[in-house]
């Protein structure tokens, strides 16, 4: 079975510093993964995915993501945050077995001006 | 945000109603899928069609009854529901390739469900 632990339920940071959201997963294939953020009262936005290829996998709005095989571990980062980053952010993990996805319960983000 | 609408937007039922929630996506997706998101809980796969045929049903309730019409349109059907069904429930679509690939899912705004 495949699954996503999202360590932390909120996460705070000022405003200009920079920024990660753990995630780690398991599956029993390669890992296909990704990243939404959901707005207060909207659904869940597209950030980036990892397939194949390069670690480091870039995505909307200045974030970033980290693929490490090793530690089963995909953290979203950000050079410098903006209050308007503020929002709640889902890990999501797929294994070729299934079609859906398998979502973390989501980390809080908290960006203080 | 406009690729995935969903309808309606917020929807208050008791127990003993039949109420529909309704998907359309306009991005000529192939594959359509409802999640339910309570609260304090990691969003939950419900159902999953591809090419308008249910691929995947994980331990849903007959209380919830989906419906795809054709590629383009989702269904939930409800009947009976119990207060503990109250939640969010999102719909998103995929465009699914042969052989199989991660594609994106892109989600719809959601319903907002309370059953008294």
């Amino acid at each position: 079975a495949q699954s996503v632990a999202q360590p932390e339920d909120q996460v705070n940071v000022a405003e200009g510093n920079p920024l990660t959201v753990k995630c780690t997963y398991s599956v029993s294939g390669n890992p296909y993964l990704f990243w939404y953020v959901q707005y207060p009262n909207r659904g869940l936005q597209f950030l980036l995915k990892y397939i194949t290829g390069d670690n480091l996998v870039k995505g909307s709005y200045g974030f970033e993501a980290e693929f490490n095989k090793s530690q089963t571990s995909f953290h979203l980062k950000k050079p410098s945050a903006l209050v308007s980053d503020s929002a709640l952010y889902f890990c999501a993990v797929r294994d070729m077995s299934r079609t859906g996805l398998t979502f973390g319960k989501g980390t809080m983000l908290l960006v203080s001006p | 945000e406009t690729g995935v609408t969903q309808t309606p937007r917020h929807l208050v039922m008791g127990m003993t109603n039949k109420k529909s929630l309704k998907c359309e996506q306009h991005l000529g997706h192939n594959a359509m899928y409802w999640y339910k998101q309570s609260a304090k809980k990691p969003l939950e796969l419900m159902f999953v069609y591809s090419l308008e045929e249910r691929v995947e049903n994980n331990s849903v309730p007959s209380r919830f009854s989906p419906e795809c019409p054709n590629s383009s349109h989702l269904f939930l059907h409800l009947h009976t529901l119990q207060p503990e069904d109250s939640a969010l429930y999102l719909c998103a679509s995929s465009q699914d390739l042969p052989g199989g690939t991660a594609e994106t899912q892109y989600f719809g705004p959601g319903t907002r469900l309370l059953v008294l």
